[in-house]
């Protein structure tokens, strides 16, 4: 089992609706998780990060963590061809020794 | 600078050279991170600083790569005797503190490095 697992996608959704990206980690300790959205060509940059249950919203973003289940989502809402992107789930696990995990991104397609 | 700084953006040269790619991470940024990415690949991670020491160098490749920071501050990765299959983007990332440990990382725009 992967560490941080996404699904690859793409994903592809009508501009306007809901985008629903999710991510498992298997360290059941992990407390800091964070999801970053990364253009073709550029590197990742920071959208939201999220510590505790429950829902964080910023603008159309909303990250999601269940940490019973161990799972983190990012919803995006009326969804826009620029968000077009793969976003990147990232875990802080202290398992062991520190280290700060990446998943392998869904790539996100919103279709105008 | 604002932000983390790579040089050079890109680089092309021959297999067998030795490169040298630089970082220069946020201002008081105590732990700095190198990854890999090949082309329509995710991040492969390659080592990580905090301050000066490495704590976990357990993603370098192979002994043709080593990486360095002085202080709290520059980074220089290095790759001897380049192969074709060095060629990806090397991104840095730096992040405020390590035991602290809900602080995001940062990251510089890449190098691009081509092998010839």
């Amino acid at each position: 089992q992967k560490e941080v697992e996404q699904n690859s996608g793409p994903l592809s959704v009508p501009e306007g609706a809901i985008a629903s990206l999710n991510c498992t980690y298997s360290d059941r300790g992990s407390q800091s998780f964070f999801w970053y959205r990364q253009y073709s060509g550029k590197s990742p940059e920071l959208i939201m990060s999220i510590y505790s249950n429950g829902d964080k919203e910023d603008g159309r973003f909303t990250a999601q963590l269940n940490k019973a289940s161990q799972y983190v989502s990012l919803l995006i809402r009326d969804s826009q061809p620029s968000d077009s992107a793969t976003y990147l789930c990232a875990v802080i696990s202290t398992s062991g020794t520190y280290k700060y995990i990446f998943g392998t991104g869904t790539r996100l397609k919103v279709l105008a | 600078g604002a932000g983390v700084s790579q040089s050079p953006s890109n680089k092309v040269t021959e297999k067998g050279k030795d490169v040298e790619l630089r970082c220069d991470p946020i201002s008081g940024h105590t732990a700095l991170y190198w990854y890999r990415q090949r082309l329509g690949q995710g991040l492969e991670f390659l080592i990580y600083f905090q301050g000066n020491s490495a704590p976990d160098k357990s993603g370098l490749p192979s002994d043709r790569f080593s990486a360095e920071r002085t202080g709290e501050s520059v980074s220089t990765l290095t790759i001897q005797r380049t192969q074709q299959e060095d060629s990806a983007v090397y991104l840095c990332a730096s992040s405020s503190a390590w035991f602290n440990s809900n602080q995001p990382q940062h990251f510089g725009d890449g190098t691009r490095l081509s092998i010839l």
